[in-house]
């Protein structure tokens, strides 16, 4: 069974702080995503990556950055969080164009 | 851009059928999606039919694809209480999936 795994389920940090949400799959995916949930809004693209060190973004990049120096793992980094990043953030795999993108547990981000 | 749009809530009773409508706009979509996400927890995979199919059958579920009116449903046969959930209709058009808002279902016992 495919595993994608985030660091955790819950999250509280402070404005301005700089937040790490890590990912890891453990199927050797080349592809991974990062998305936010938001009530209405349903699931947007944030950034992903099709290889190692490589990137692009997504519908909404702005004010994160990510990071892949592993196949496995897939970091997305708030560099100064603020309040309107309050949401659910989830990851997902995938192995090349095959149908089938995995999504990890999601961690529920609050920024106070 | 692309663009996915569903109904945003839907009640049944149980025993009944639900059907869940979804419209797209990327016409070069590869594969379309059902993805059902339980509280508190990820996305899980329901279901996918591949843009050249009309319709896909799985147990209780049904997909039926208009690709003419750009237009995707979800049918669940007898619906049961462990169906609540949060269904998202998806797109694939390249390397990414655009989701819709999703569609809260509710089934009352």
């Amino acid at each position: 069974d495919v595993k994608v795994t985030q660091s955790s389920r819950y999250l509280v940090k402070r404005t301005g702080e700089k937040v790490f949400l890590e990912c890891v799959q453990d199927m050797d995916h080349e592809n991974m995503f990062w998305y936010r949930q938001d009530p209405g809004l349903g699931l947007r693209l944030i950034y992903f990556s099709y290889d190692v060190k490589m990137k692009e973004k997504g519908d909404i990049p702005e004010g994160y950055s990510v990071s892949r120096e592993k196949k496995e793992r897939f970091s997305l980094i708030l560099e100064s969080a603020s309040t309107n990043q309050t949401s659910m953030y989830l990851c997902a795999s995938r192995q090349g164009y095959s149908y089938e993108q995995y999504f990890g547990p999601g961690t529920r981000l609050t920024v106070t | 851009g692309e663009d996915v749009e569903q109904s945003l809530f839907l009640s049944v009773r149980e025993g009944d059928s639900s059907v869940i409508n979804c419209t797209y706009t990327d016409s070069s979509s590869t594969y379309l999606y059902w993805y059902k996400q339980e509280p508190g927890a990820g996305l899980q995979l329901l279901t996918y039919i591949f843009s050249n199919m009309d319709m896909k059958q799985d147990q209780r579920l049904t997909v039926l694809l208009n690709k003419k009116d750009k237009h995707l449903s979800l049918r669940i046969a007898d619906t049961q209480t462990g169906d609540s959930a949060i269904y998202f209709c998806a797109e694939r058009g390249g390397n990414k999936l655009v989701f819709g808002a999703g569609t809260i279902l509710r089934v009352k016992s």
